[in-house]
């Protein structure tokens, strides 16, 4: 069954600890993306990854550290700098060639307490 | 920069009643366009998009959307709702990065609710 993955769907976790969100995918997709999710504030673009091995900061990168060691997997890292973490993260990708469509898996609401 | 703006944060109509949701961009080239939908706790799905051509598209679920350049617009209609298309619908503009790749820039999306 192709597609996206994220996991967990809920994740709590205690202020002042870091947590890292997964994302895998079995599209063959190159590039992939991370987003929060606010309400009323649509998505913003945290990291972004085109290849392995690379990846590049989005509108709101503080606060978040991501890899890229294999194509099918770019796990986002939210660390105890970020001032409000509480959110739903949306991981992304998009196929190669010339399209700006990307695919949404059904992300991760975490809760920061 | 690109930036999208979705005007009304909540819409509520009749099922069965006509839906037109608007989206207004600015974007300086020739903009790719794309309304998704998001149902509750779920994540985005493509509805569809505008590339180039004809500048009525059709996606899925029947829905359809109208490029207009003269008005920076591209906004989603569907003849007849229906109750399950309560959701949250986010349009987006495509613009290249400037060190390379490209992104979606999002609207601040519009809640629709469906009266039954």
């Amino acid at each position: 069954d192709g597609g996206i993955t994220q996991s967990p769907k809920y994740l709590f976790r205690k202020e002042g600890q870091n947590v890292t969100l997964s994302c895998e995918q079995n599209l063959n997709h190159d590039a992939m993306y991370w987003y929060r999710q606010d309400p009323g504030q649509g998505l913003r673009l945290i990291y972004y990854s085109q290849i392995v091995n690379d990846f590049q900061k989005g509108d709101i990168a503080e606060g978040y550290s991501v890899s890229r060691e294999k194509k099918e997997s770019f796990p986002l890292t939210v660390t105890s700098a970020q001032k409000n973490p509480t959110a739903f993260y949306l991981c992304a990708t998009r196929g190669t060639g010339v399209s700006y469509e990307q695919y949404f898996g059904p992300g991760t609401r975490l809760t920061v307490t | 920069a690109q930036s999208v703006t979705q005007p009304d944060i909540h819409i509520t109509v009749s099922e069965g009643a006509s839906l037109e949701l608007r989206c207004n961009y600015s974007y300086g080239a020739t903009p790719y366009l794309f309304w998704y939908v998001q149902s509750p706790g779920q994540g985005l799905q493509l509805l569809l998009k505008y590339f180039s051509g004809d500048t009525l598209v059709q996606g899925i679920k029947g829905f359809e959307a109208e490029f207009k350049r003269s008005q920076s617009s591209f906004n989603l209609r569907k003849p007849s709702v229906h109750w399950s298309d309560a959701a949250e619908y986010f349009c987006a503009v495509g613009a290249p990065f400037t060190g390379g790749g490209n992104k979606l820039t999002f609207g601040t999306g519009t809640q629709l609710k469906v009266e039954l």
